[in-house]
């Protein structure tokens, strides 16, 4: 059974602290990424990394940084975070990118719910 | 960039028909999902349509894609309880070496009973 496994489903902070955010998977995959979900906005893609100790950023990456060490593992990270940072925080992984059909399907994790206050 | 619209919310009571609608502006797609995400949930694959065919049935779902007015819609048979979940509508596309997944802002369906 496939699993991405987020470390925290709730994390409360002060503004200003650095924050971790852990997510990983057991399947192998090369893709990891992290969304963050707000109400009326979808989700939106922060960063995404296709290979060990490579990063891009997806379409809000301001306030953010990644890492990815490992090929099973896709930290974010909030260097000094702020309150509009509160959010929903999606980690998922998928295959190798291309147009095979078994490359279709990114795996989510449960989320992580932070707040900063 | 690309853009992909959805509805905020729909309602629908118990047995009845559901169909969440979903638009999109990348004429480069390729794969349209849809995801489902319960409460408390991560998202999981609902179903997917490759961006050639223009409709895919999988039990109680029918997926129907008219790529050319860029319109995808999910249908969904004899709605249950169970079935209430913020639905995502997402396409994949992009040109270069990654395709980007683009998703919606997620259709919330309760059902009533």
């Amino acid at each position: 059974d496939v699993k991405v496994t987020q470390s925290s489903r709730y994390l409360v902070k002060r503004t200003g602290e650095k924050v971790f955010l852990e997510c990983v998977q057991d399947m192998d995959h090369e893709n990891m990424f992290w969304y963050r979900q707000d109400p009326g906005l979808g989700l939106r893609l922060i960063y995404f990394s296709y290979d060990v100790k490579m990063k891009e950023k997806g379409d809000i990456p301001e306030g953010y940084s990644v890492s990815r060490e490992k090929k099973e593992r896709f930290s974010l990270i909030l260097e000094s975070a702020s309150t509009n940072q509160t959010s929903m925080y999606l980690c998922a992984s998928s295959q190798t990118q291309g147009l095979g059909l078994r490359n279709t399907e990114a795996f989510f994790g449960q989320g992580t719910r932070l707040t900063v206050v | 960039g690309e853009d992909v619209e959805q509805s905020l919310f729909l309602s629908v009571r118990e047995g009845d028909s559901s169909v969440i609608n979903c638009t999109y502006t990348d004429s480069s797609s390729t794969y349209l999902y849809w995801y489902k995400q319960e409460p408390g949930a991560g998202l999981q694959l609902l179903t997917y349509i490759f961006s050639n065919m223009d409709m895919k049935q999988d039990q109680r779902l029918t997926v129907l894609l008219n790529k050319k007015d860029k319109h995808l819609s999910l249908r969904i048979a004899d709605t249950q309880t169970g079935d209430s979940a913020i639905y995502f509508c997402a396409e994949k596309g992009g040109s270069g070496g990654y395709q980007k997944v683009t998703f919606g802002t997620g259709t919330k369906l309760q059902v009533i009973p």
